[in-house]
């Protein structure tokens, strides 16, 4: 499966963007990439997955390049709520077993 | 709708002793996991099941037993619990075995056991 590298953490005043990039350079050519939330003392969330070019829910905006090398998860505006450590994870079919959730980014969001 | 509901949140245990944990699923999920968490770090999938009746080992296996008799249940069992099992514990399920469409995992609010 491939590896993921993410920087451990990142630092963000309240309204503004914030974008978090997952390095996974031997993705293979099956593989989604797909972004989890977690919070203190919760169980990991599903944010947004994609596959190429650019995905858009209603919280988050998924980057990917054509290599496929790497992904930007993008939050818009961020609020304090938005505090969490961000899990970036590839995979396709048949690895849901095989995921490795890495430490994450941990954003902290401030007034 | 409950989704994934781990029972009990939190546990004490004396070095030595058993317990089970409980994870119940009303998704009809086949795809059961259980994980551990340590402080500072990301999740580590223990045992996993790919339907009823089935289990598998994850990547830190040792010292745990898993059952899934019942689809909706997967249950994690610590024969003789160790100081080095303290940690948090995460249950979650999916609808598939994919690492991506309609392979979401769903997890519950976490099992913290500590072990004195």
């Amino acid at each position: 499966l491939a590896k993921t590298t993410q920087p451990i953490s990142m630092d963000s005043y309240e309204g503004q963007e914030v974008n978090i990039t997952c390095s996974h350079n031997n993705i293979a050519t099956n593989d989604y990439i797909t972004w989890y939330q977690q919070f203190p003392s919760q169980g990991p969330r599903f944010i947004i997955q994609g596959y190429k070019t650019k995905v858009t829910n209603e919280v988050a905006s998924l980057f990917i390049p054509a290599d496929r090398k790497s992904s930007t998860l993008s939050l818009p505006r961020v609020s304090l709520s938005d505090t969490a450590v961000y899990y970036c994870l590839v995979g396709g079919t048949g690895t849901a077993s095989k995921l490795t959730f890495g430490t994450g980014t941990r954003l902290q969001v401030t007034l | 709708n409950a989704g994934v509901t781990q029972t009990p949140k939190f546990r004490v245990l004396k070095t030595g002793q058993s317990m089970t944990l409980l994870c119940a699923q009303d998704m009809n999920h086949e795809y059961m996991y259980w994980y551990r968490q340590d402080p500072g770090m990301g999740l580590r999938l223990i045992h996993y099941s790919v339907g009823e009746g089935t289990t598998a080992k994850g990547e830190v296996p040792d010292g745990y037993n898993v059952s899934r008799l019942k689809k909706q249940n997967f249950l994690l069992g610590l024969e003789s619990a160790a100081p080095s099992q303290t940690s948090v514990y995460f249950c979650a399920s999916s609808y598939s075995s994919s690492g991506g469409k309609t392979g979401e995992l769903f997890f519950g609010e976490g099992s913290r056991l500590t072990v004195l």
